[in-house]
């Protein structure tokens, strides 16, 4: 497809359990970006993958979140032992990697910790 | 770093009503701004952005936003809403230099349009 493409669309977990969670860039777009939306708040960025760089973590919440993206393409989040608080809809978005291209988001994937 | 504010955290506004969202940010270096929205259920899309020249900028569905230096502001408005335009909205910045290269978002704001 053209867009950026997550999955799964919805999780529900328990808590304690691992969870990971898919992102597929637009074909091209070497920047990449991890976003945590939660319920009334705005968006929190967790990561940020730019080509071969080292990613830039200093959004992770915590050590129990890390995020792969694999020969420059998907990316995937990873949270271990989730807790409650990880509730929420995590959005990633590709970008051309220039400061002043567009990021273009998939429709993310809504965490459910119960 | 860098931060923004959106002021109203909702707007509600009748149909064919203008409508303007406030967006303020602080960075210590100069930014590229941006609105994007976004629709229930969806992901964000962008509306306009800032980069430079004229301070007004053209967004699609009919917004327009324009950037005030002096006072750090990139305000969102549309002359006559329609029902179509309920959605959030969130102002966005990244800083043209600096070790802090991600896009920073705005809480938002939430555009009900009432008939």
């Amino acid at each position: 497809g053209a867009g950026v493409s997550q999955s799964p669309s919805n999780k529900v977990t328990e808590k304690g359990k691992d969870v990971e969670l898919r992102c597929d860039p637009i074909s091209g777009h070497t920047a990449l970006y991890w976003y945590r939306q939660s319920l009334g708040q705005g968006l929190e960025f967790l990561i940020y993958f730019q080509g071969n760089s080292a990613p830039d973590k200093s959004g992770l919440p915590s050590d129990r979140f890390s995020a792969e993206r694999t020969g420059g393409s998907v990316s995937t989040l990873t949270i271990q032992r989730t807790q409650q608080e990880d509730s929420a809809v995590y959005l990633c978005a590709s970008g051309a990697g220039t400061d002043n291209s567009p990021l273009h988001f998939g429709n993310g994937t809504r965490l459910t910790v119960t | 770093a860098q931060s923004v504010t959106q002021l109203d955290s909702q707007v509600p506004v009748f149909e064919e009503a203008p409508v303007e969202l406030r967006c303020n940010y602080s960075s210590s270096v100069s930014v590229y701004l941006f609105w994007y929205v976004q629709y229930p259920n969806q992901g964000l899309q962008l509306l306009l952005k800032y980069l430079s020249g004229s301070t007004l900028v053209k967004g699609i569905n009919g917004f327009e936003a324009e950037f005030n230096k002096s006072q750090t502001s990139f305000h969102l408005r549309k002359p006559s809403v329609h029902i179509s335009d309920t959605a959030e909205y969130f102002c966005a910045v990244i800083p043209l230099s600096g070790s802090a290269r991600q896009l920073t978002f705005g809480s938002g704001t939430q555009l009900t349009v009432l008939p």
